[in-house]
């Protein structure tokens, strides 16, 4: 089945505790990116990656981090969390520019 | 600065009426969009698409109407179904900004049956 995974789909951390939120598709999509949806402000995306190494900031990238070692893994880190991280991330995948997003089902991470 | 806006926060609509749910953006280097459903507890699901060459675009159910003087589009859904409530994202990307895609805020549509 095509889809995008993401793990885990709950975690409570602590401030501080770098944490990584991995996604893997198996699609073959050149493009990934993450996305975070909180109340109010809809979906807002964190980073984005064209393909293998090559990466790029959204509109929220502050206190992220991502690499794209493998075209199928786009993993996001948070190496210190703070609880304004505290959100509802989707991992997504598409095959190219014009295409629709393939989206995973949600990390949702607390922050405390 | 939200580029994208859906000003109507939720939408209520009788089962086999239409729905028409509205999309607004400031960006007029956008030049593709998109729309996307999302039911509780799982991804968005993508529902139809439109580029600025175009202003009209049909599958099935669902048409996406596109106004570019008045930086408007909108989702018509023709005959509302129960299983369509949900929330809808608007989102709208530039060519030649790769995959840098802003969504607006979403509307709740409710279908009653």
């Amino acid at each position: 089945e095509a889809q995008v995974t993401q793990n885990p789909r709950y975690l409570i951390t602590v401030t501080g505790k770098k944490l990584t939120v991995t996604c893997s598709q198996n699609m073959n999509h050149e493009y990934m990116s993450w996305y975070r949806q909180d109340p109010g402000l809809g979906l807002r995306q964190i980073y984005y990656s064209m393909n293998v190494e090559v990466t790029d900031k959204g509109d929220v990238p502050e206190g992220y981090k991502v690499s794209r070692k493998e075209k199928r893994n786009f993993p996001l880190i948070l190496e210190s969390p703070s609880p304004n991280q505290t959100s509802l991330y989707f991992c997504a995948s598409s095959l190219d520019w014009g295409s629709g997003y393939t989206f995973g089902s949600g990390t949702r991470l607390t922050v405390v | 600065d939200q580029q994208v806006k859906q000003n109507s926060p939720s939408l209520s609509v009788q089962e086999g009426r239409i729905s028409i749910l509205n999309c607004d953006y400031t960006n007029s280097m956008f030049d593709y969009f998109l729309w996307y459903k999302k039911y509780p507890a799982e991804g968005p699901t993508f529902l139809i698409s439109i580029s600025s060459i175009k202003d009209k675009n049909e599958d099935g159910r669902f048409t996406v109407f596109l106004n570019k003087s008045a930086k408007h589009l909108s989702l018509h859904i023709v005959p509302s179904q129960p299983g369509d409530s949900a929330v809808y994202f608007c989102a709208a990307s530039a060519s030649g900004g790769y995959q840098k895609v802003t969504f607006g805020t979403g509307t709740k549509l409710q279908v009653i049956p």
